[in-house]
Order: structure tokens, then C-alpha cells, then sequence
């Protein structure tokens, strides 16, 4: 069975500043895809970034980069140059290429950008 | 725009009552999902469906029975909804392919009385 662990319930880091967000997964399916979405108080789900497990770099798109470290099943979510607008939850997700089709989601990180 | 619509925003029902929740995507979605958030627990897939009238349980199936009848709705069903069900539902779509995104509706946030 798919399982995400995201070990962080809440973090903190100053504006302008990188951080990094934790996630673990497991999986027995070698093919699979890996998620990050954001949640802000507004409570919509935006997509953030996607990490295929053959996939040979490392995914970005504009701040947010993924950093994949597939021996060690790790999906680690990295945002450079913090805004005080990425303050939400994250939520980490993968889905498994033959198993369900469905996204099995972490128990999210809740971050707070300070000025 | 792609679109993911759920009926209601808020609803409180009390406890035994039938509720439906209701979900409607434009994009000719073939996969819809419903899942429920709680604190500290993240969501939690509660059915899923990859083609009309077609349903598969998620993690927590128990108290809850869907629908699709057309390919845009999906429908949760609470056949005698408890205290336990008061939660925020999401309803989402996508395409088949794994590295397809899952686009969500606005939720529901459901109060059982």
C-alpha cells in the first residue's frame, strides 16, 4: 500500500529566505508520480510541481523545486526566496502507475512566511 | 477556464438524515475523486471513479456510497449521516495518465448536527 509521510506539522522561515519541506513516501510500484499542492486559507487546492519516478532531473517551476532522491524515497519540496504569500499548507501526493489511480495525499505542513 | 463545481459551499444536516453531495467537472475528466480534509490528517480518499458507472472504495468507504451516472458528476452519498461525517469534502478530476494533475472544487464544509 501507497503511504506519505510529511514529518513537519508546522514551519517557519523569514521572508526572502529558502525552505524546505519534508516528504517520504512508499510504494512497491517502480512507476509512480509525485505531488506538492498548495492550500492556502482560502481552503482551494493549487498544483504546484509533479515528479515522475523515471523521470531523470529534478522537477522546478519558478521557485518551487523538487528535490528527488529516490533511493532514499524522498520528494522534498523547496521553496527559494519566500513570500510572505506562500504562507498555506502543503500537501505532498503520489499516485502509483499500477495500482489505484487515485492521489494518496501526506498529513501536510503548515508554513508561515514572517516579514 | 477548467472548472470543478460543487453544489454547496456550507451545509449543516442533522444526524440520520440522507445527504448528497454533489460535483460537476467541464473538462471530460475520465477519473473523479471525493475526498475528505480533517486537521492533522490531511485528505483522505473516500471513493473514486475512472469511467461512468464505474466506482472503487478509497481509505475510508465506510457511511458513504457515490454515483456516476455521466461522465461530468460524481456523486457522495451519506446514507445516515453522523457526527463523525462533520468534515470539509473535496470533490476532484483528471485525466487518466499518471503524471495528470488533479484539479479540486471549492469543497464542501459539511456540519452533521
Amino acid at each position: 500500500a501507497q503511504k506519505i509521510t510529511q514529518t513537519q506539522p508546522g514551519m517557519f522561515v523569514q521572508e526572502k529566505e529558502a525552505v524546505t519541506l519534508d516528504c517520504t513516501y512508499d510504494t512497491s510500484d517502480p512507476s509512480y508520480g509525485l505531488f506538492w499542492y498548495k492550500q492556502p486559507s482560502s481552503g482551494e487546492m493549487i498544483f504546484l510541481i509533479y515528479q515522475g519516478s523515471y523521470d531523470q532531473q529534478n522537477a522546478t517551476e519558478g521557485r518551487y523545486s523538487l528535490n528527488f532522491q529516490k533511493a532514499r524515497k524522498s520528494a522534498n519540496l523547496v521553496i527559494s526566496a519566500s513570500q510572505l504569500g506562500d504562507s498555506a499548507m502543503y500537501f505532498c501526493a503520489m499516485r502509483e502507475n499500477t495500482g489505484r489511480r487515485a492521489l494518496t495525499f501526506g498529513s501536510g505542513t503548515r508554513l508561515q512566511v514572517q516579514p | 477556464d477548467v472548472k470543478v463545481t460543487q453544489s454547496s459551499r456550507y451545509l449543516v444536516k442533522r444526524t440520520g438524515e440522507k445527504v448528497f453531495l454533489e460535483c460537476v467537472q467541464d473538462m471530460d475528466h475520465e477519473n473523479m475523486f471525493w475526498y475528505r480534509q480533517d486537521p492533522g490528517l490531511g485528505l483522505r480518499l473516500i471513493y473514486f471513479s475512472y469511467d461512468v458507472k464505474m466506482k472503487e472504495k478509497g481509505d475510508i468507504p465506510e457511511g458513504y456510497s457515490v454515483s456516476r451516472e455521466k461522465k461530468e458528476r460524481f456523486s457522495l452519498i451519506l446514507e445516515s449521516a453522523s457526527t463523525n461525517q462533520t468534515s470539509m469534502y473535496l470533490c476532484a478530476s483528471s485525466l487518466a495518465e499518471i503524471r495528470e494533475k488533479l484539479f479540486f472544487g471549492s469543497g464542501t464544509q459539511l456540519s452533521v448536527l
